[in-house]
C-alpha cells in the first residue's frame, strides 16, 4: 500500500470544525482514501472512505483534491469525544485484505 | 450486543507461559483479523481468515498461531509467550475483505510479559 504523510498532532477548539490534512502523493488509480480513527484505549473504528469525489456521512465529510494527492477529513464541530488519533490509509485492494496503519493525527480537543 | 468482543481485557503472565486470546463477532462477517498494537502505538496486522482460511500471515513468530473454530471465532494462540509480546492486541472483522469493506475492531486486549 502506498504511504500517506500527516501532521502528528493537531489542537481544535471544541465546537468548532477541524480539517485534518493527509498527503498521499504516491496513490494508484485503484488505491480509495480510508480514514479510521482510535480513542483513547478503545479499538480503532471507521470514520468514512473515498475514491475520488468528496463524501459525506453522519460523522464527517472527506474532501479529495483533485489530482488525489492529498485529502482533508472535516470534523464540522468538534465535541470532546472527538479526541483521538486519526489514521489516513490507503487501501489498494489487489488481494490485500489488511489496513496499513501509519503514525496518524493525534487531535486533541480544548473546551 | 457487542459487534466485536475480545476476552480477556486484561492479561498479565510470566515468561514461558502459554496463553491465548478469544475473539467473536456477530456481524456475520466472512473476514477476521488479528493487529497488534505495541508500545510506540503501532497498529500492525498480523493475521488474516476469509471463511476459516488463513489469508495473511505477515511476520510473525511461529509461536503465535491463529484457530479459527468457524467464521465467527477467531481465537490466537501464544506459546512461550516473551518480553517483547507485551502489547494491545485487537481483533477485527469485515464483510468479505474487499477494498471498500469496513473493518470493524474489538476493545482490544492488553497484554503484559513480566
Amino acid at each position: 500500500d502506498a504511504k500517506t504523510t500527516q501532521p502528528n498532532s493537531m489542537e481544535s477548539n471544541e465546537e468548532e470544525p477541524v480539517h485534518l490534512p493527509c498527503n498521499h502523493s504516491t496513490i494508484s488509480g485503484t488505491d480509495y482514501i480510508h480514514w479510521y480513527r482510535q480513542l483513547p484505549s478503545q479499538g480503532p473504528e471507521y470514520v468514512i472512505h473515498g475514491l475520488t469525489s468528496n463524501v459525506n456521512n453522519r460523522m464527517a465529510s472527506l474532501a479529495i483534491a483533485e489530482d488525489r494527492k492529498s485529502s482533508t477529513l472535516i470534523l464540522h464541530r468538534a465535541t470532546l469525544r472527538d479526541a483521538a488519533v486519526y489514521y489516513c490509509i490507503l487501501h489498494s485492494g489487489a488481494g490485500s485484505y489488511q489496513l496499513t496503519f501509519g503514525k496518524g493525527t493525534k487531535l486533541s480537543v480544548i473546551p | 450486543d457487542t459487534a466485536v468482543s475480545q476476552t480477556p481485557k486484561y492479561l498479565v503472565t510470566q515468561m514461558g507461559n502459554d496463553k491465548s486470546i478469544k475473539c467473536e463477532q456477530n456481524l456475520g462477517h466472512d473476514t477476521m483479523y488479528w493487529y497488534k498494537q505495541d508500545s510506540k502505538k503501532f497498529l500492525k496486522i498480523m493475521f488474516s481468515y476469509n471463511n476459516k482460511e488463513l489469508i495473511i500471515n505477515e511476520t510473525v513468530p511461529n509461536r503465535f498461531s491463529p484457530k479459527s473454530p468457524d467464521k465467527a471465532h477467531l481465537n490466537l494462540h501464544i506459546n512461550s509467550l516473551e518480553l517483547g509480546d507485551s502489547a494491545v492486541y485487537f481483533c477485527a472483522s469485515s464483510r468479505e475483505g474487499y477494498i471498500t469493506d469496513t473493518q470493524y475492531f474489538g476493545p482490544g486486549t492488553r497484554l503484559t510479559v513480566l
